[in-house]
């Protein structure tokens, strides 16, 4: 059974940094290209950026490429997002996601909460 | 942002009646994926490639569409098909578009 579970959310300050991660089993990892989708309260589905196998490419939506970091270690079976200089309008539940010809597997998401 | 146009916004039917969700794609994608979210949880492949049932879904679920507009279609609503859809675009740019999605409620 493919699970991915995120962890390291929170209540994180406006300007602050985070990084969250995904833990994957039940499939092999290193053949899969991975990313991750956020989800603001009440909105719909935002697609952050993707990674392949060997960390070799990484793409980023356009409009948020400076703000996110996407990174993998594949002996640990964990995909990576570094968020930077967080604002109010991050705030949002982040969803791990396998990616086969689009999303295939999400994870349960993780809620980052931007706030004084 | 990239974002598909889905229409309608909202609906709601009522058991049996039949049910057609719309998405405008962009030309520069190639696969076509629906996803179901059910509130309070993450969402699920429900269609993927234009016209495949993801595991599970029930075959009053259909998906068609070529070019710039795609269909997901429920023969015959039931209760448990209330939920929110999106369609999703693969491998144009950027390599991922989701739909602005589609509330579907039970009338």
């Amino acid at each position: 059974e493919v699970k991915l579970v995120e962890s390291g959310g929170g209540l994180v300050q406006p300007g602050r940094s985070l990084k969250l991660s995904c833990a994957a089993s039940g499939f092999s990892f290193n053949d899969y290209w991975m990313g991750w989708v956020r989800q603001a309260p009440g909105k719909g589905l935002e697609w952050i950026g993707e990674i392949n196998q060997d960390s070799s490419a990484i793409k980023y939506s356009p409009s948020l490429k400076d703000k996110f970091t996407i990174s993998r270690d594949n002996a640990q079976n964990t995909l990576y997002l570094q968020m930077s200089k967080l604002g109010s309008e991050d705030t949002a539940i982040y969803y791990c996601v396998r990616e086969e010809l689009g999303v295939d597997y999400w994870g349960q998401g993780v809620m980052v909460t931007v706030s004084s | 942002d990239n974002v598909l146009p889905q229409s309608p916004t909202t609906m709601a039917a009522s058991p049996g009646e039949k049910v057609t969700i719309t998405c405008h794609a962009s030309s520069s994608g190639i696969y076509m994926n629906w996803h179901q979210q059910k509130s309070g949880t993450s969402p699920k492949l429900w269609i993927y490639d234009t016209s495949k049932l993801a595991s599970g879904v029930p075959d009053r679920f259909s998906g068609s569409g070529s070019g710039t507009s795609y269909f997901l279609t429920i023969n015959t609503m039931e209760t448990e098909d209330a939920a929110t859809y999106y369609c999703q675009q693969c491998c144009g740019t950027p390599p991922i578009t989701f739909g602005s999605g589609t509330k579907l409620e039970i009338k």
